[in-house]
């Protein structure tokens, strides 16, 4: 079991540019969680998809920030237009059961974005 | 207003057993405790669960108090991988709703050998 894989581990983007974050969530996993982390804000929830389908994007920035799961074996975060604020350190997390009582976090992507 | 209340920073020496509490007065009775931690450069792990009493798996135990506004996490015998920043969460397991986890400040523990 390779565990959540997160692709890239680090990216670096000028303002301006789009950036896009992969997840792989552990196989047979049915929800998956997008998170963000920043020393200032801490660990804050982004959005979270059970079987693919999006459930709560709450702490989804209104603007810029879009998440997708096409399929089962991957996730997508795409940010338009980074801004310097948006460097942080994004986690990808994926939990066996739908409501997501235990989750398993995969290593994070580092963006910075100059 | 933050639903759990943790101290900031505790020490220890290798070998030690250490306690770290968790204040969640405010707790309501469809909320359950997670603890998760974080070590450098990795996301956090699942530790343990509980909703009352006394709950013990083979990585630590967890005590919550009679009135459930108070629990302690006990990891024993420490060692320098146990250094982490440890996350005690409360959320509502009511309605899948507990599947966002929400997380406070945490408290980083040093492990001195």
């Amino acid at each position: 079991n390779a565990g959540v894989i997160q692709t890239p581990r680090h990216k670096v983007t000028g303002k301006g540019q789009e950036a896009t974050l992969w997840c792989e969530p552990i196989s047979g996993h049915s929800a998956v969680f997008w998170y963000r982390q920043t020393i200032v804000q801490g660990l804050e929830f982004l959005t979270y998809f059970r079987n693919q389908a999006p459930i709560d994007d709450s702490g989804m920035p209104k603007e810029r920030f879009s998440a997708q799961m096409p399929n089962q074996s991957h996730s997508t975060l795409k940010i338009q237009s980074t801004q310097p604020q948006d460097s942080a350190v994004y986690l990808c997390a994926s939990s066996l059961e739908d409501w997501g009582v235990e989750q398993y976090f995969g290593p994070g992507t580092r963006l910075t974005v100059l | 207003l933050a639903k759990t209340t943790q101290p900031p920073s505790m020490e220890a020496y290798e070998g030690q057993e250490v306690n770290v509490s968790c204040s969640h007065t405010n707790i309501a009775t469809s909320e359950y405790i997670y603890w998760y931690r974080q070590v450098p450069h990795q996301g956090p792990q699942f530790i343990i669960q509980g909703y009352k009493d006394y709950v013990v798996n083979e990585v630590a135990s967890l005590f919550i108090s009679a009135d459930r506004k108070l629990s302690t996490l006990s990891l024993p015998w420490v060692s320098l991988r146990d250094a982490a920043v440890y996350y005690c969460i409360v959320t509502d397991m009511s309605n899948n709703a507990g599947a966002k986890l929400t997380f406070g400040g945490g408290t980083r523990l040093t492990v001195r050998p």
